[in-house]
């Protein structure tokens, strides 16, 4: 079965410069969730879209931007990169079913390193 | 947010019975309880959820307290690929509620 697509796996980037980070959410799936995770942390919800509009947001940094787009596939797009943005960055879909949403689906993740 | 508690970690035997606790005293009551599992390096992987009622499902089981401020995730026979930082997490529907909001898991520890 299909999964969570996310892209790059790996990424270095140096401080000050600007990453972009791409996630392929399941098929039929119309909602999709950013979360960053740093080393020996737990993850943090960043933000999140439905229907191609932002749903929710979370403690996403000014300098971070995303967006849904028609094929639903989502960009988090990172500015001015600081050392401390470096960590695992997860996407995950769901679906609204009925009430309620599906179970969310994760993908491997990005793991971003500004140095 | 209502918040959940669970032990910070645990350990277990192969092949026996875990029973993971948490704690959601300030549940409300449109929220979902949904457990997930991350290895190491891993995205989050879904486990199980439920409303009112215990549910079972290929990977375990829930247990949930009768007033709802409790559940219990069961491993039935622990294995060696069941070590991962389990969460519990209270999921609402509906607009901007259907986030999830991880909170401090627990390690679980399976020895051979």
């Amino acid at each position: 079965a299909a999964g969570v697509i996310q892209s790059p796996r790996h990424l270095i980037k140096e401080k000050r410069e600007t990453a972009t980070l791409k996630c392929y959410p399941i098929p039929r799936h119309d909602t999709v969730y950013w979360y960053q995770q740093g080393p020996g942390q737990d993850p943090q919800f960043l933000i999140s879209f439905y229907e191609k509009m932002q749903s929710d947001k979370g403690s996403i940094p000014d300098r971070f931007s995303a967006q849904q787009f028609s094929d639903y596939h989502s960009e988090l797009n990172m500015s001015s990169l600081e050392l401390g943005d470096s960590a695992l960055y997860f996407c995950a879909s769901s679906a609204l079913q009925g009430p309620t949403y599906t179970e969310a689906f994760f993908g491997q993740g990005t793991r971003l390193t500004v140095v | 947010d209502a918040k959940t508690t669970q032990p910070n970690s645990m350990e277990s035997n192969e092949e026996e019975p875990v029973h993971l606790p948490c704690n959601h005293s300030t549940i409300s009551g449109t929220d979902y309880i949904h457990w997930y599992r991350q290895l190491p390096s891993q995205g989050p992987e879904y486990v199980i959820h439920g409303l009112t009622s215990n549910v079972n499902n290929r990977m375990a089981s829930l247990a949930i307290a009768e007033d709802r401020k409790s559940s219990t995730l069961i491993l039935h026979r622990a294995t060696l690929r069941d070590a991962a930082v389990y969460y519990c997490i209270l999921r609402g529907y509906g607009g901007a509620t259907n986030k999830l909001i991880f909170g401090t898991g627990t390690l679980l520890a399976v020895q051979p």
